[in-house]
């Protein structure tokens, strides 16, 4: 298995522009999750799908981001228009659903995105 | 209140030697996973460990161990004989039964020095 895939893995752009973050979940996996990382801030749940379903947006900053979930292979995380402070690690994570309290959470390498 | 409390933002350890990065939760659910990530300066999260609230015993995988006491709440990570590729951030994470979120620390950052 190729674990989740990000891309890009680097994205620079500039203040106002749109970015697309993508991610391919591993096969099978029931959930996935997109975080993002700062100093500041850590390690933050910005929402998370089941089932290509959105359960949980209240982590999303505000309404310039946006994060779909077509299909079982595939979401996207959308920032429009981007700002600086939106620079950040941004990780997609994906785990099965086997009903216990043991599934871990398998991560992507991450995007790093930079707004200039 | 925080779910997860790592209090160590950076510990240093010489090569060879044992460390233990500090970790307690906060939870009143009765059944929940306690995990534990590295994440190197390339910036991947990997997983090490995973300790069950029924587990009876402590976790352990290789060089890493979890040390788990239920009573006060605490789920410290030791890694034993410390290699200069362990040097990276910890994070403890905490996922209740209940819920589908990994609750994460803030994370240690650990240092070994040759």
């Amino acid at each position: 298995d190729a674990g989740v895939i990000q891309s890009p893995r680097h994205e620079v752009t500039e203040m106002g522009q749109e970015v697309t973050l993508r991610c391919k979940p591993i096969s099978g996996h029931d959930y996935l999750f997109w975080y993002r990382q700062t100093m500041m801030r850590g390690l933050e749940l910005l929402i998370y799908f089941n089932n290509n379903v959105p359960i949980d947006d209240s982590g999303m900053p505000e309404d310039r981001f946006s994060a779909k979930m077509p299909n079982a292979s595939f979401s996207t995380l959308k920032i429009q228009p981007s700002e600086p402070r939106d620079s950040a690690v941004y990780f997609c994570a994906s785990r099965d659903d086997r009903g216990s309290s043991y599934n871990e959470q398998f991560f992507g390498p991450g995007t790093r995105l930079t707004v200039l | 209140a925080q779910k997860i409390t790592q209090t160590q933002p950076g510990m240093f350890v010489q090569e060879k030697e044992a460390v233990t990065l500090d970790c307690t939760y906060d939870t009143s659910d009765p059944s929940y996973g306690l995990f534990w990530y590295k994440q190197p300066s390339s910036g991947e999260m990997i997983f090490l460990i995973y300790q069950g609230s029924y587990d009876q015993q402590n976790a352990t995988e290789g060089r890493y161990s979890l040390n788990f006491q239920k009573a006060r709440k605490s789920a410290n990570l030791v890694i034993s004989a410390s290699q200069l590729g362990d040097s990276a951030m910890y994070f403890c994470a905490m996922r209740e039964v209940t819920g589908n979120q990994f609750y994460f620390g803030t994370g240690t950052s650990l240092t070994v020095i040759p």
